[in-house]
């Protein structure tokens, strides 16, 4: 199986701030990393797909960049919605994996 | 864009078979997705179950394939999920979701279903 790792695994930050969180996959998975976001209770949500596509509806502050083994998310400018956990995930082969997580909380 | 609804019982005893179901709406199941089940333990990481083909087909995650089921009904829309000889690691938020595009990323969620194994 393709293990992901993320840093840091949580972060505090204010609105408005930019924040980064990194992605590391075990083997090379080319440009297949997609990002998501969940809040408690609720069901991920997709982000970007292959590494720096935004997904249709969300708002540009979301980037995403990266290939082979290591990947970053960056949002631009937190708002306070983003407040949430954010996976990392791996469609390039099978068992399809998820990173543990950074919760980005005030 | 489809949307997706998770239905089952919340508790299952040990050892038991644990049944969910996906009502798919708002489009038709064969135009080129799978159609995927994966589960959170409270407080935990997302982890991938196993998807199934409009057609039949199916792939599973190897630690659980030996327990798990994936079906479709294409006339009603919908696929399920069976999980046998269940223990409390079993307990776990369960969400379908649609993997698209040459299967590469999961776009869209059902709101997920809270499932408890006990006694």
């Amino acid at each position: 199986d393709i293990q992901m790792t993320q840093s840091p695994p949580s972060l505090s930050a204010s609105v408005g701030d930019r924040i980064t969180i990194t992605c590391r996959a075990s083997h090379i998975i080319r440009h297949y990393l997609n990002w998501y976001h969940q809040k408690p209770g609720k069901a991920p949500k997709l982000l970007i797909y292959r590494a720096s596509s935004l997904q249709s509806g969300v708002p540009s502050r979301f980037s995403g960049s990266g290939s082979e083994t290591d990947f970053t998310l960056t949002i631009s400018s937190l708002q306070p919605e983003d407040f949430a956990t954010y996976y990392c995930q791996q469609s390039f082969s099978t068992p399809f994996t998820f990173g543990p997580g950074t919760k980005v909380d005030i | 864009q489809v949307q997706l609804q998770e239905s089952g019982p919340g508790l299952v005893k040990p050892s038991g078979t644990l049944s969910l179901t996906c009502v798919v709406s708002g489009g038709s199941m064969n135009t080129g997705q799978w159609w995927t089940w994966l589960r959170q333990p409270p407080g935990k990481g997302l982890e991938w179950i196993g998807e199934v083909y409009h057609s039949g087909s199916t792939n599973y995650n190897p630690s659980l394939k030996s327990r798990v089921t994936i079906s479709v009904d294409e006339s009603r829309n919908q696929f399920s999920l069976k999980v046998t000889a269940v223990t409390a690691a079993d307990t776990a938020s369960y969400f379908c979701a649609s993997l698209s595009n040459g299967r590469s990323r999961f776009d869209n969620w059902g709101p997920g279903t809270l499932v408890f194994v006990s006694s």
